[in-house]
């Protein structure tokens, strides 16, 4: 068990651009979540799914944003036509069905919108 | 008015010190709490969970909650160096599975 891992770490892209980001959470949790942190912040939800359904957006998650876990392990978050204000942290984090622990989270991506 | 409101520091405490965090909050609906620690461009990462009200203790650390005052507090005895990060403060409703975090204190412990 490694731990939750996302790629890439950093990613600089101009603004309009898309870009995707990958999570791959602890094998055995079927819990998988997106959270954006921007400087000075606590993290903020966007959107939650267990195994591969998605049950739940934020209205931070506006369109531009989507989320997929096809296969109910690994995830992807694509931003369509970049923003500035996108620049912020990505973090994702897992955890076992209504788990009575904290989740555990990856070390985050972050992402630069020039 | 935010949902959590936490003090962002910085908060700077020489070595050997008691640090004490702290986070309001005003939903009642708030059931799981917890305490993140998070160093610069990292994750967060769990150091304590505490259910409803009452005391936790963990080696050095040390959470409380009380509902009554919607009041949560994390006391770190003997801080050290490796202590200075970001302490962030989480928490759920006991149906809901997304956290609210407080915007998280920054700690610095001093030689």
């Amino acid at each position: 068990d490694t731990g939750v891992s996302q790629d890439p770490r950093h990613k600089i892209t101009k603004r309009g651009q898309n870009v995707t980001f990958r999570c791959d959470p602890i094998s055995e949790h079927n819990r998988l979540y997106w959270y954006r942190q921007t400087l000075g912040q606590g993290p903020e939800f966007l959107t939650y799914f267990q195994n591969e359904a998605q049950l739940e957006k934020s209205r931070l998650l506006s369109d531009r944003f989507s989320a997929e876990r096809p296969k109910g392990s690994f995830s992807t978050l694509e931003i369509q036509r970049t923003e500035q204000g996108d620049s912020a942290m990505y973090l994702c984090a897992s955890s076992l069905t209504q788990g009575n622990d904290g989740y555990t989270f990856g070390s985050g991506t972050r992402l630069t919108v020039v | 008015q935010k949902e959590v409101e936490q003090d962002p520091g910085p908060l700077s405490v020489p070595e050997g010190a008691i640090v004490s965090l702290n986070c309001t909050y005003s939903n009642s609906a708030f059931q799981y709490f917890m305490w993140y620690r998070q160093y610069s461009r990292k994750g967060p990462e769990l150091l304590m969970y505490t259910y409803s009200s009452g005391n936790k203790e963990d080696g050095r650390f040390t959470a409380q909650v009380d509902k009554s005052s919607k009041y949560i507090s994390l006391f770190i005895r003997d801080s050290q160096p490796s202590d200075s990060a970001t302490y962030l403060c989480a928490m759920r409703g006991g149906g809901g599975n997304k956290l609210t975090f407080g915007t998280g204190t920054q700690l610095k412990v001093e030689l």
